[in-house]
């Protein structure tokens, strides 16, 4: 049983337009967000995250919104550049913060087109 | 400061073999993460260690798994008599404390054939 659910496995956006990867998730004890991205052959980086206390966290050019209603939460990346080119995974925790039990998404692999 | 080392990167394995990953965090960093990743899916989380201790091997396999954090050295993840169904991309994660966002290696890929 999936409980976090990345529905797109990818994504293809133009470059300097805005790409938005979407993440549903089940469990209702989930009280914090991430979203890794990661290059192929390399582990996962840590992006942006939000609190559910929160219902929007901006950094940059990257922005997550968090719907506690709908179990469902955003990242925006605008403007899309080339660089942005990977797969962005959704994380989901119960414990405040921490990798214990990190919950992942399958993943969606974004592709910035020039 | 050097970040999440795992080694070996890739890792080639008969069945019924025994394979061995190590991860070293992060400096400064005492709990350590493992996950697997089976092609075509997230990442799944298989255990948690602080030094000397395993906190939560809840994603774990039963059997033929078992992973190690000591006191001096690498965490180690094992597994024994491997079979096809092992072959994945294995990733380690540290953090200070349990508050905070954790920090991956670069993976070993792990193939049994």
């Amino acid at each position: 049983d999936q409980q976090v659910k990345q529905n797109s496995p990818s994504l293809s956006v133009q470059e300097g337009r805005i790409s938005i990867l979407n993440c549903d998730y089940t469990n209702s004890m989930f009280d914090y967000f991430l979203w890794y991205k990661k290059y192929p052959a390399e582990g996962p980086t840590f992006l942006i995250s939000i609190s559910s206390i929160k219902d929007k966290n901006e950094d940059g050019r990257f922005t997550v919104f968090l719907n506690k209603s709908a179990k469902h939460l955003s990242l925006h990346i605008v403007p899309s550049q080339p660089g942005d080119s990977a797969v962005y995974f959704c994380a989901a925790s119960g414990s405040g913060g921490g990798a214990d039990g990190l919950t992942f998404g399958k993943g969606t692999h974004l592709i910035i087109q020039p | 400061n050097a970040g999440v080392m795992q080694n070996p990167r890739h890792l080639v394995r008969r069945r019924g073999q025994e394979a061995r990953l190590r991860c070293s965090p992060m400096k400064g960093h005492s709990h350590v993460y493992w996950y697997r990743q089976l092609p075509e899916e997230g990442l799944k989380f298989m255990v948690y260690l602080q030094k000397e201790n395993i906190i939560d091997e809840s994603g774990m396999p039963k059997e033929r798994f078992s992973a190690e954090f000591p006191k001096e050295g690498p965490s180690i993840l094992r597994i024994q008599q491997v079979v096809r169904g092992d072959s994945a991309a294995y990733f380690c994660a540290s953090t200070p404390g349990v508050w905070t966002e954790a920090f991956f290696g670069q993976g070993t890929r792990l193939t049994v054939v």
